[in-house]
């Protein structure tokens, strides 16, 4: 398996701008996580889905973000319009979760998100 | 989820085993510790879990105390490339998120 895949790697953008990242979870898993990290702050939850279903989204910052999931394989984060303090890496995480699941997170190589 | 403390930064000898303490005195019955390492601009990887007892698997073992309130992490012949972040945390099996707290960020020294 190829692993979760996010795209782009590396985004420059000018404040103001839209943002859309991608995410390609690992085949068969049915959660999904989005991660943001800074210096600051760390490691911290954004959102994440369980069947595509949005369960947990009280880490996203404010209305400029936003995240979809419009089937098993595919999740997007839009910030619009972004600003320069939502400089950081984005990470995706998918895991299994049901009978038999030990619930560990898989995460993707991150994509690192610069606003000028 | 409960709170779990580590020392902010650890350094070790190539070769030998790293030993990285966790306490975590307010947990659950059922929740249970997992650790996680970074390595440098990589995403968390996840390294091991466990509830009660002592876990071991190709990467490390988990050696959990009889009261549940701490654990240690074991790497028994550290390489320079386990070099990392290393985060403990404590939730329930099925539940969801995972909070990081600031971990230890261990150095392997040749």
């Amino acid at each position: 398996d190829a692993g979760v895949i996010q795209s782009p790697r590396h985004e420059v953008t000018e404040m103001g701008q839209e943002v859309t990242l991608r995410c390609k979870p690992i085949s068969g898993h049915n959660s999904l996580f989005w991660y943001r990290q800074t210096m600051m702050r760390g490691l911290e939850l954004l959102i994440y889905f369980n069947n595509n279903v949005p369960i947990d989204d009280s880490g996203m910052p404010e209305d400029r973000f936003s995240a979809k999931m419009p089937n098993a394989s595919f999740s997007t984060l839009k910030i619009q319009p972004s600003e320069p303090r939502d400089s950081a890496v984005y990470f995706c995480a998918s895991s299994f979760t049901g009978t038999g699941s030990s619930y560990e997170q898989y995460f993707g190589p991150g994509t690192r998100l610069t606003v000028t | 989820d409960a709170k779990t403390t580590q020392p902010p930064s650890m350094d070790c000898a190539e070769g030998r085993a790293a030993n990285l303490p966790c306490n975590h005195s307010t947990i659950s019955g059922n929740e249970y510790v997992y650790w996680y390492r970074q390595i440098h601009s990589q995403g968390p990887q996840y390294i091991i879990h466990g509830l009660k007892n002592n876990e071991t698997n190709e990467m490390a073992s988990l050696i959990i105390t009889e009261d549940r309130k701490s654990s240690t992490l074991i790497l028994p012949h550290a390489t320079l490339r386990d070099t990392a972040v290393y985060y403990c945390i404590v939730r329930v099996a099925g539940g969801g998120k995972l909070i990081f707290g600031q971990g230890t960020e261990l150095s392997v020294k040749p």
